[in-house]
């Protein structure tokens, strides 16, 4: 499978401990996004990676949030301390340079916060 | 915050008819693209229209921008039940090519 990954899928934690996930870019993406995307919204922004350099955060992104692309491949988003509020599917997707053909997602890892 | 907003909210047809849906965004955009997501496959992107473009097919797709009127809409021809899912247009509007996404139009495909 050439696409996207998340791992993991589904993730439940109790309120207050810290959760990261992954996600591995289609390997020519230089581009890679992460959103969020709560029940009956669209995505939102969160941050975006330019190869390793991480080029904007948006103020969606908490200091509880961070992350991470560390050579430019894979990356990871932790967060830490997590509220209720944090239950929300996180998405991640890859992009070549330009807005060409649009950005691929991964299926995305559905955080419950108990 | 989110700029496109997409019209109806909802809609339920009949399988092999036609199916339109709308989205108005508000500032000046790059382009603008429509998604698909259902619980299968998650978000799938469909097609990506310029801004100095007025019309686009591919497939059972075609759609429109009216950037006078900050509008698109997507129309699906001869809809299969496949077609049930979420779609949602998405703008790109700055220099760092990050998406803002409307809220979406649940689409239901009845047999």
């Amino acid at each position: 499978d050439t696409g996207v990954s998340q791992n993991p899928r589904h993730k439940i934690t109790k309120r207050g401990q810290n959760v990261t996930f992954r996600c591995d870019p289609i390997s020519e993406h230089n581009r890679l996004y992460w959103y969020r995307q709560t029940l009956g919204q669209g995505p939102e922004f969160l941050t975006y990676f330019q190869n390793e350099a991480q080029l904007e955060k948006s103020r969606l992104l908490s200091d509880r949030f961070s992350a991470e692309r560390p050579k430019g491949s894979f990356s990871t988003l932790e967060i830490q301390r997590t509220e209720q509020g944090d239950s929300a599917m996180y998405l991640c997707a890859s992009s070549v340079l330009v807005g060409l053909g649009g950005a691929f997602f991964g299926q995305g890892t559905r955080l419950t916060v108990v | 915050s989110q700029q496109g907003e997409e019209d109806p909210q909802a809609l339920s047809i009949q399988e092999g008819e036609n199916a339109t849906m709308n989205c108005s965004y508000k500032t000046s955009i790059n382009n603008l693209q429509w998604y698909r997501q259902n619980s299968g496959r998650g978000l799938v992107h469909l097609i990506l229209i310029r801004s100095n473009e007025r019309e686009k097919h591919s497939g059972r797709l075609r759609v429109t921008l009216d950037t006078s009127k900050k509008s698109s809409s997507l129309l699906i021809t001869a809809s299969r039940a496949a077609d049930t899912a979420s779609y949602f247009c998405a703008t790109d509007a700055g220099s760092n090519y990050q998406l803002i996404w409307g809220a979406g139009t649940k689409l239901i495909i009845k047999p």
